[in-house]
């Protein structure tokens, strides 16, 4: 089974700092692995996902990851932090379901606060 | 272009009442069907999926159950709520095998 790991709940960052958000998978077959953010009381907006092809990945609102196969890595990075960008990320896995559809196994969430 | 709605956005019910929240794409057919429900800092965990009308899959045993009347319609029911019940509950699609699935915006749902 797929799994996901965020290490760090809560990142803290100066405003125009860079981010740096870790995720580690566990996967048996080449994964697919998406980025998402959620804003309190909201549902969850696709930042980034890589399918297949070019291991740099970028999303929307300046981020981007970087898969890499040795260390099963997709870490999220910004060059510079908006306070904008204060919100909860998800990391996850795609894992194909009996029958169809796929079910994307989610880490724990990494909450950003971005300061002054 | 594909949208997906979610309702009610917040509903607080006693315990022992039924439930039903119901959610709905546009701009697309034969969608992949999903609800989640999110517990404050567990992340999200996958209730039920359908790839068809009528075609339900559970995740993970529990007091609610899913149904698909209609291609682009997915209801999420109790016909008795728990307090373990409440949480909050996504609805999301997805076209094809592996691809990254959209969400509505959620219902934040209290049992008390």
């Amino acid at each position: 089974a797929q799994s996901v790991t965020q290490l760090g709940s809560h990142v803290s960052v100066s405003e125009g700092a860079l981010v740096l958000l870790r995720c580690n998978y566990s996967s048996s077959v080449p994964p697919y692995l998406f980025w998402y953010v959620q804003y309190p009381n909201q549902g969850l907006q696709l930042l980034l996902k890589y399918t297949t092809g070019a291991t740099l990945v970028k999303g929307i609102n300046g981020f981007e990851a970087e898969f890499k196969k040795s260390e099963t890595s997709f870490h999220l990075t910004k060059p510079s932090a908006h306070m904008s960008d204060a919100a909860e990320y998800f990391c996850a896995v795609s894992d194909i379901l009996t029958g169809g559809g796929n079910k994307l196994t989610f880490g724990t969430g990494t909450q950003l606060k971005v300061e002054l | 272009s594909q949208t997906i709605h979610q309702w009610p956005a917040t509903l607080v019910q006693p315990v022992g009442s039924p439930l039903s929240l119901e959610c709905t794409v546009e701009g697309t057919s034969n969608p992949n069907l999903y609800w989640y429900r999110q517990a404050a800092g567990r992340g999200l965990q996958l209730l039920f999926y359908s790839v068809g009308i009528g075609q339900i899959s559970s995740e993970v045993p529990q007091n609610l159950s899913a149904s698909r009347p209609q291609d682009r319609q997915f209801i999420l029911s109790s016909k008795k709520l728990l307090l373990s019940d409440s949480g909050f509950y996504l609805c999301a699609w997805s076209r094809d095998r592996g691809t990254e699935a959209f969400f509505g915006q959620g219902t934040r749902l209290t049992v008390v």
